[in-house]
């Protein structure tokens, strides 16, 4: 039994571009949350999506963004990249509001 | 709107040696309280979870955890550290809210000497 994956492991872009990250939830899971983790903190809630629709957000611009698609699996958009989104971003996945699991993340670094 | 306070940002331990990371939140109502441990490169493993009923709650990998609501504390625990423990250790509380998301700690770095 799979776990969380996501994609890509590491990527490097520069200011101002756009990044996609990906996540496949663990299998039975239907709910995708995200989380950025810069380095030297613990991570921080960005938002949960539940049925394909964002069920809560956290304190996090518009130019953070997400999908969830109806096999579960889900996308990060951040755009306008800025060197304070250098960070580890974690998908975690769950069946509804039940235990986490988490995926090992995607480490972005932007110049 | 809840917090968690990890006192420690490292700790060093000599093999065997006992060990105690410190947390403790904000939180105006019961708090659903985690422990996670965190190696290189790795996401978020689950070590234990408090949610109700016994203040003294066992985990994997032989890891404890005590909650004390007079102290808004909710200590990690192990009696005996093996080299394999050196990791992140992070504490986080679950809102009561629809999403049910993390409040995580700024995590505690553990070292473990020979």
């Amino acid at each position: 039994d799979a776990g969380v994956t996501q994609s890509p492991t590491h990527l490097i872009k520069t200011r101002g571009q756009q990044v996609t990250l990906r996540c496949s939830p663990k299998s039975g899971h239907d709910t995708v949350s995200w989380y950025q983790q810069a380095l030297g903190q613990g991570p921080q809630f960005i938002f949960q999506y539940y049925e394909e629709e964002e069920r809560q957000r956290g304190n996090f611009p518009d130019r953070f963004s997400g999908h969830q698609f109806p096999n579960y699996s889900s996308e990060l958009n951040v755009n306008a990249l800025l060197l304070g989104d250098s960070a580890l971003y974690l998908c975690a996945s769950s069946r509804n509001t039940g235990e986490l699991f988490f995926g090992e993340g995607s480490r972005l670094t932007v110049l | 709107a809840q917090s968690v306070t990890q006192p420690d940002i490292h700790i060093t331990v000599s093999e065997g040696a006992s060990l105690e990371l410190r947390c403790n939140y904000s939180y105006g109502a019961t708090p659903y309280l985690f422990w996670y441990v965190q190696s290189p490169g790795q996401g978020l493993q689950l070590l234990l979870k408090y949610f109700s009923g016994d203040t003294l709650v066992q985990g994997i990998k032989g890891f404890e955890a005590e909650f004390k609501r007079s102290q808004s504390s909710f200590n990690l625990r192990k009696p005996s550290v093996h080299w394999s423990d050196a990791a992140e250790y992070f504490c986080a509380v679950v809102n009561s809210g629809s999403a049910r998301q993390l409040t995580f700690g700024s995590g505690t770095q553990l070292t473990v000497l020979p």
